[in-house]
């Protein structure tokens, strides 16, 4: 049972567009989601998160956006730039008392972001 | 500043074989993780580690042993490979302050069973 799904595979987007990442997850509990950024050959990189108290954060072109309601969250990208071009996986996390999640995460299936020049 | 490496970058074993992948970190780190990545599965977490001399299961840990002997490394071991575990392999490692979900994760291990 995939907690975490990412249901777009792929996306293609001109570059100087918005790209926008879609999440969703079943599971409640969560209450810390993570985007992070695969390179070919490479291993993920964090890139931004949300802590579910929040239903918004930034950094730079960055933007997550977190729906509880809907346990919904998506990664806003403007303006895209072709260096943008890589796989995306959303992760998300149970609550952490006492240490006690040890950073384990549930990641989707990852979605394959293309930006045209 | 090397971060989180790991080898061999890729391996190919004939069904039966063992072998250990070996992940070593600079950080200081005080959890160490071991995911697999198969297509369509995104990243499950096979075993993880809170500190030196701890191991504890994760997702799927069936068929993999690991080890923690040393703060700096975490080794992921298997004793009869089979086909299922036709996989990329990758080590992350976090810091015990702050939020422990921002993993630094090294670049992968790609392992074919035959």
């Amino acid at each position: 049972d995939q907690q975490v799904k990412q249901n777009s595979p792929s996306l293609s987007v001109q570059e100087g567009r918005i790209s926008i990442l879609n999440c969703d997850y079943t599971n409640s509990m969560f209450d810390y989601f993570l985007w992070y950024k695969k390179y070919p050959a490479e291993g993920p990189t964090f890139l931004i998160s949300i802590s579910s108290i929040k239903d918004k954060n930034e950094d730079g072109r960055f933007t997550v956006f977190l729906n509880k309601s809907a346990k919904h969250l998506s990664l806003h990208i403007v303006p895209s730039q072709p260096g943008d071009s890589a796989v995306y996986f959303c992760a998300a996390s149970p609550p952490n008392a006492g240490g006690t999640s040890y950073g384990k995460l549930t990641f989707g299936q990852g979605t394959i972001l293309t930006v045209h020049p | 500043n090397a971060g989180v490496t790991q080898t061999p970058k890729f391996r190919v074993l004939k069904t039966g074989q063992s072998m250990t992948l070996l992940c070593a970190q600079d950080m200081n780190h005080e959890y160490m993780y071991w995911y697999r990545q198969d297509p369509g599965m995104g990243l499950r977490l096979i075993h993880y580690s809170v500190g030196e001399g701890t191991t504890a299961k994760g997702e799927v840990p069936d068929g993999y042993n690991v080890s923690r002997l040393k703060k700096q490394n975490f080794l992921l071991g298997l004793e009869s490979a089979a086909p299922s575990q036709t996989s990329v392999y990758f080590c992350a490692s976090s810091p015990h302050r702050g939020r422990k979900e921002k993993l630094f994760f090294g670049s992968g291990t790609q392992l074919s069973v035959l």
